[in-house]
């Protein structure tokens, strides 16, 4: 079975610039999760998606940031101007249901802002 | 929000040392996993144990959901174990929502050869 996918793997951009990244999440399941992860902490959510709703976007900085996932498949997050306090790993996660089901993360895009 | 206590931050072993890393959290839960993140960043599962206790090769955990933690045992340890070991909860909030995993700090393991 294949896990979760996603790209780009690194990304390296000046502040101000706008950057994307994808994700495909594992076949199947309807809860498809945007964290994102500083150096030396746990990952902090910043949107979830049941199917092609939002759950939750309470913690997404929608001045800059922005996600959507078409079809209830797979899923892009944007960050429009970036800031040097964006440089973090982004890690996109699926579960089979919202609830009491256990998440499967990608790879991670690790992002630098210079 | 539900808080998530890892311990202790640090750890570093000889190989072959067994270890026991614990997690706590502030409120009932209906999903608890154990991740390790590998020095490339990829989070690896190794538990989703809400309760009780399991086994896998080297590594079991145990989670006493009434009290509130949850043990990740590490046996013979080996260096390929090193790296940061996450705990991670999620609860059904009211009004329907939740159904997150909200992450601990995580416990950065190093084994020596």
């Amino acid at each position: 079975e294949a896990g979760v996918a996603q790209s780009p793997r690194y990304k390296i951009i000046e502040k101000r610039q706008s950057v994307a990244f994808w994700c495909n999440p594992i076949s199947g399941h309807a809860t498809l999760y945007w964290y994102q992860q500083i150096l030396g902490q746990g990952p902090k959510l910043l949107i979830q998606f049941q199917n092609n709703g939002v759950v939750d976007d309470s913690q997404l900085p929608k001045d800059r940031f922005s996600a959507e996932r078409l079809k209830g498949v797979d899923s892009t997050l944007k960050i429009q101007p970036a800031k040097l306090e964006d440089s973090a790993v982004y890690l996109c996660a699926s579960s089979f249901a919202r609830v009491a089901s256990e998440a499967f993360f990608g790879q991670g895009t690790r992002l630098t802002v210079v | 929000g539900i808080q998530v206590e890892q311990s202790p931050p640090d750890l570093i072993l000889q190989e072959g040392a067994n270890s026991t890393l614990r997690c706590n959290f502030s409120d009932s839960v209906n999903n608890l996993q154990w991740f390790h993140q590998n020095p490339w960043g990829q989070l690896i599962n190794l538990f989703y144990i809400p309760s009780g206790t399991k086994q896998n090769g080297r590594l079991s955990a145990t989670t006493v959901a009434t009290e509130r933690y949850s043990l990740l045992y590490i046996s013979s340890s080996q260096t390929t174990d090193s790296g940061v070991y996450f705990c991670a909860v999620d609860r059904i909030m009211i009004y329907n929502q939740g159904g997150k995993l909200i992450f601990g700090q995580g416990t950065e393991l190093s084994v020596k050869p």
